[in-house]
């Protein structure tokens, strides 16, 4: 079946501009996940979906940081006033459940900021 | 929080031999233990994992022992081939705060044929 799949792959904006990345879930998980990795780390948490509402926000790094699952399946990580330290590659992953499940990652969007 | 830190950052192995990457963690009240295979331009996959109430899984060539106590878990590739050449991450998360991974910095393990 279906994947994980995260729209654009690849984005490159201007400092300052406002960008949006999308994340479709597999089909019937109700948790979803967004994490940001940076080049030679982990992936870092920002924040978790469990179903429409965010049950836990607290890696988002500051309020130009938001994310939205409005009916519980497609979810939109959005940046506002972009800045250069933004630029990551921004992981978006699904479970069946939250807790001890299984997360499926997307490929990933690559995020450079100029 | 949760700190977990990865060693060894890189790790060259010939071809059948085994590879052996360490975590440790800070939280005590972790109890969930994932280890994920990165291969480049894809997101991490999970190979195998670890629960809190058992010291030791094992699936075919993989393997990854938990120590609670010294809070610290290990993932051994045995039998090591080209195509496990990948960056392996390992996690840490607990119940409570489900959904919440953190990860380790991962380890560059490349298998020389």
């Amino acid at each position: 079946g279906a994947g994980v799949s995260q729209t654009p792959s690849n984005k490159v904006t201007e400092k300052g501009k406002y960008v949006e990345l999308r994340c479709d879930p597999i089909s019937g998980h109700t948790a979803l996940y967004w994490y940001r990795q940076s080049l030679g780390q982990g992936p870092e948490f920002l924040i978790y979906f469990q179903g429409t509402g965010a049950a836990d926000d607290s890696g988002l790094p500051n309020d130009r940081f938001f994310a939205v699952r409005p009916e519980g399946s497609v979810s939109t990580l959005k940046i506002q006033r972009t800045e250069r330290g933004d630029s990551a590659v921004y992981l978006c992953a699904s479970s069946l459940n939250a807790g001890q499940e299984t997360q499926y990652f997307g490929p990933g969007t690559r995020l450079l900021v100029l | 929080g949760e700190n977990v830190e990865q060693h060894p950052s890189t790790l060259s192995v010939q071809e059948g031999d085994s590879a052996v990457i360490k975590c440790t963690y800070s939280d005590s009240a972790s109890n969930y233990f994932p280890w994920y295979k990165q291969e480049l331009g894809k997101g991490p996959q999970l190979i195998i994992d670890i629960r809190s109430n058992v010291g030791e899984k094992k699936d075919q060539r993989i393997a990854v022992t938990l120590n609670k106590t010294a809070k610290h878990f290990s993932l051994h590739i045995t039998e090591t081939q080209p195509e496990d050449s990948a960056v392996y991450f390992c996690a840490a998360l607990r119940d409570t705060n489900a959904g919440k991974s953190t990860f380790g910095d991962g380890t560059t393990l490349t298998v020389k044929p």
